[in-house]
C-alpha cells in the first residue's frame, strides 16, 4: 500500500545545531508540504513543493529550507535550530486537488 | 490571508447524540474545503473532502455541507459513539491548506 512516512519520530537537539527532517511517500504525488502544529496556532504551512526542483516558502518558512530532488521525498532543514522550533512537524501530499495524505509527525524538541 | 475559525474549541456529548462541527472562511474563492480527523498524537485522517462546485459530501455517519457564498461549511456526525472521541479540522484550499484550531470532541459512553 502506498504511504507517507517521516524520519526521526522523535527529535532532540540543541541551539544552533542543523537539523533535517525526512519525508518520503510512495503516493508518486507531485505535490508536497510540511506543516508545523503548536498549540494556539494550530497547523501552519512552512513550504511546500509542487514538483520536482519547485519549492515555495509557506506562512511561517523563517529559518526552514527544503528541496525537492525526486517525487517522492521533501526533507525539511532548520538551518540553526531555535527554542521557539519546537514543535511538532507534518509532512503531507497529494494529488492536483485532491485530499492530502498526512505522515505520523516528527516530535521536535530544541534545548 | 485566509483566515480559517471552527466554533466551539471543544464539544462534550452522551452517547448517541448528533455532533454538528462549524467551521467558517473569510475568502470564497476556495478549491476545495475538507474535513480532517487528528486523534491525540497522531497525523491528520482526511474524513470528507467537498468540491467547489459541490453543496454537500456523506460518507457513512458524517455529513459536510458546503455554502461558499457565506464561508461555510458544517460537519455533521450521526448517532456519535466514544470511537468518534478526536479533534475535527477544517481545511479550506485556496491554493494552499489554511486550517482551522479544530474542535475537540468526547463522547461520554
Amino acid at each position: 500500500d502506498a504511504e507517507i512516512t517521516q524520519s526521526p519520530r522523535h527529535k532532540i537537539t540543541e541551539t544552533g545545531r542543523q537539523v533535517t527532517l525526512a519525508c518520503h511517500q510512495t503516493w508518486n504525488h507531485n505535490n508536497m508540504f510540511w506543516y508545523r502544529q503548536d498549540l494556539g496556532h494550530g497547523l501552519r504551512l512552512i513550504h511546500y513543493s509542487y514538483g520536482v526542483q519547485d519549492t515555495n516558502k509557506g506562512e511561517v518558512s523563517d529559518g526552514y529550507s527544503v528541496s525537492r530532488s525526486n517525487t517522492e521525498d521533501l526533507p525539511l532543514t532548520l538551518e540553526s535550530a531555535a527554542s521557539s522550533q519546537t514543535s511538532v512537524y507534518f509532512c503531507a501530499s497529494s494529488g492536483d486537488k485532491e485530499t492530502q495524505y498526512f505522515g505520523p509527525g516528527t516530535r521536535l524538541l530544541v534545548l | 490571508k485566509q483566515e480559517v475559525t471552527q466554533i466551539p474549541a471543544a464539544l462534550s456529548v452522551p452517547e448517541g447524540e448528533n455532533l454538528v462541527l462549524n467551521c467558517s472562511f473569510t475568502d470564497s474563492a476556495i478549491y476545495n474545503l475538507q474535513w480532517f480527523r487528528q486523534d491525540p498524537g497522531k497525523g491528520l485522517t482526511s474524513l470528507l473532502l467537498i468540491q467547489s462546485s459541490q453543496r454537500e459530501q456523506t460518507s457513512g455517519r458524517l455529513n459536510a455541507s458546503l455554502d461558499k457564498s457565506s464561508g461555510r461549511s458544517t460537519l455533521y456526525i450521526a448517532a456519535s459513539q466514544p470511537g468518534d472521541s478526536a479533534t475535527y479540522l477544517c481545511a479550506v484550499d485556496d491554493y494552499k491548506l489554511s486550517f482551522g484550531a479544530g474542535t475537540t470532541v468526547t463522547v461520554r459512553a
